[in-house]
């Protein structure tokens, strides 16, 4: 099967850099997503890695290293906006190519 | 509104009642998805349709009936649910094609079974 594995809570302050972790075991890695939800919203699409290295989208980065099943989302010049919860998903070749399986999500708390 | 619509936001039921939830995108996707999310647990996939096709079922109690009449709508039926059901349901949708890889979610419909 696969997990993904990603801390639960991570807080910062404004103006701060953060990184959410995410590792993933499966035997069929295809790519790593990024979303983003705020309470009671729906969850938005931000990023993905199929290859090794670092893809940048504005004030969000993301970083995927193959070898090691492991990746992360860069946050920059945090805002309050960007409290919510962020998933990492994979989507696995073995269980079907639209099968993505999301991690538990990091909820981001951004103080004043 | 992200493109895709949910109805209804919220919806409480009893276990014996049956009650549908609806799901339509206006995006020209080719593939449309449920999810179950719970607190404190993985969004879960429970149904894959591509091209209207269901080609996924992930183990979901029959109790929960999918319905995809042509590309752009998505239904899921509910019959004597259980309190454990509540949840949110996400429906998503999806261009399966190179160069398209994230998925749009609604807002969800939050379930309370009573």
């Amino acid at each position: 099967g696969q997990s993904l594995e990603q801390p639960s809570e991570v807080t910062a302050v404004e103006g701060a850099i953060v990184q959410i972790n995410c590792t993933y075991q499966t035997s069929g890695f295809y790519g790593l997503s990024w979303y983003q939800q705020h309470d009671g919203g729906a969850p938005t699409f931000l990023s993905y890695n199929a290859l090794d290295g670092l893809e940048e989208t504005g004030r969000f980065s993301s970083f995927l290293s193959r070898s090691d099943s492991y990746g992360y989302l860069l946050l920059q010049e945090l805002q309050m906006k960007d409290s919510a919860s962020y998933f990492c998903a994979v989507r696995d070749l073995n269980t079907g190519f639209q099968k993505l399986v999301f991690g538990t999500g990091t909820r981001l708390l951004v103080s004043p | 509104e992200t493109g895709v619509t949910q109805t209804p936001r919220h919806l409480v039921m009893g276990m014996t009642n049956k009650k549908s939830l609806k799901c339509e995108q206006h995006l020209g996707h080719n593939a449309m998805y449920w999810y179950k999310q719970s607190a404190k647990k993985p969004l879960e996939l429970m149904f894959v349709y591509n091209f209207k096709e269901q080609t996924e079922n992930n183990s979901v109690p029959s109790r929960f009936s999918p319905e995809c009449p042509n590309s752009s709508h998505l239904f899921l039926h509910l019959h004597t649910l259980q309190p454990e059901d509540s949840a949110l349901y996400l429906c998503a949708s999806s261009q399966e094609s190179p160069g398209h890889y994230g998925y749009t979610f609604g807002s969800g419909t939050r379930l309370t079974v009573v």
